[in-house]
């Protein structure tokens, strides 16, 4: 089980709005900054997010994200089929030492 | 441009100890605010971190895993290791290696499968 819970799937057509949730706790999203990854079928991870709403140079601005006390949420606009990846939330947990957390991940089918 | 590569065995048998190494080119790991670590993923399955290292040796561990890893850093050849003991079939895994700056990994590599059987 995963510290930051994702649902395990979700999907779209092109052209269309899609939200992924995260949910945590005070110790990690509600305490710390959330970070979104795009794992794209056999590639590693690529930092989509980070410190919640902030994009990497070269992330499109379809790509958005947003945080409210211990939940958080990835947000894709106009859905394009190469957006069809794997997705997952992660931010520090300050509980014992600190550590990372990550969640399961959401499987993005682009019907 | 930053770049990571993992490198080690790609079978280990169980109760041995998992060894992988990272090296860190197009930049200088002992660059200060960043961290380098490991996360592992078994096939089909999420991301786990493991841990990381500061250039100083200071580190950080999954609280699961603590008691079987260690990561170590070398500057002088701009590389980091991780080292996991006791392994099973539920290590098998691709582990990445990644820089961190706080809690962002900006940076991984292409990652390395490394199998646990006899």
């Amino acid at each position: 089980q995963s510290v930051l819970t994702q649902p395990p799937s979700a999907s779209g057509t092109p052209g269309q709005r899609v939200t992924i949730s995260c949910s945590g706790s005070s110790s990690n999203i509600g305490s710390n900054t959330v970070n979104w990854y795009q794992q794209l079928p056999g590639t590693a991870p690529k930092l989509l997010i980070y410190s919640n709403n902030q994009r990497p140079s070269g992330v499109p601005d379809r790509f958005s994200g947003s945080k409210s006390g211990t939940s958080a949420s990835l947000a894709i606009s106009g859905l394009q089929s190469e957006d069809e990846a794997d997705y997952y939330c992660a931010a520090w947990d300050d509980s014992l030492n600190g550590y990372a957390v990550f969640g399961g991940g959401t499987q993005l089918t682009v019907l | 441009q930053l770049q990571l590569q993992e490198s080690g065995p790609g079978l280990v048998k169980p109760s041995e100890t998992l060894s992988l190494t990272c090296t860190v080119s197009g930049g200088s790991i002992s660059s200060s605010s960043y961290y380098w670590g490991w996360i592992r993923q078994p096939p089909g399955k999420g991301l786990e971190w493991i841990g990381s290292i500061y250039y100083s040796g200071s580190t950080y561990y999954n609280p699961s895993l603590k008691s079987r890893v260690t990561i170590s850093v070398d500057t002088s050849k701009n590389q980091f290791s991780l080292k996991l003991s006791s392994v099973t079939a539920a290590d098998t895994a691709v582990y990445y290696c990644a820089r961190r700056h706080r809690s962002v990994m900006g940076y991984w590599g292409q990652g390395t499968l490394v199998t646990v059987s006899s």
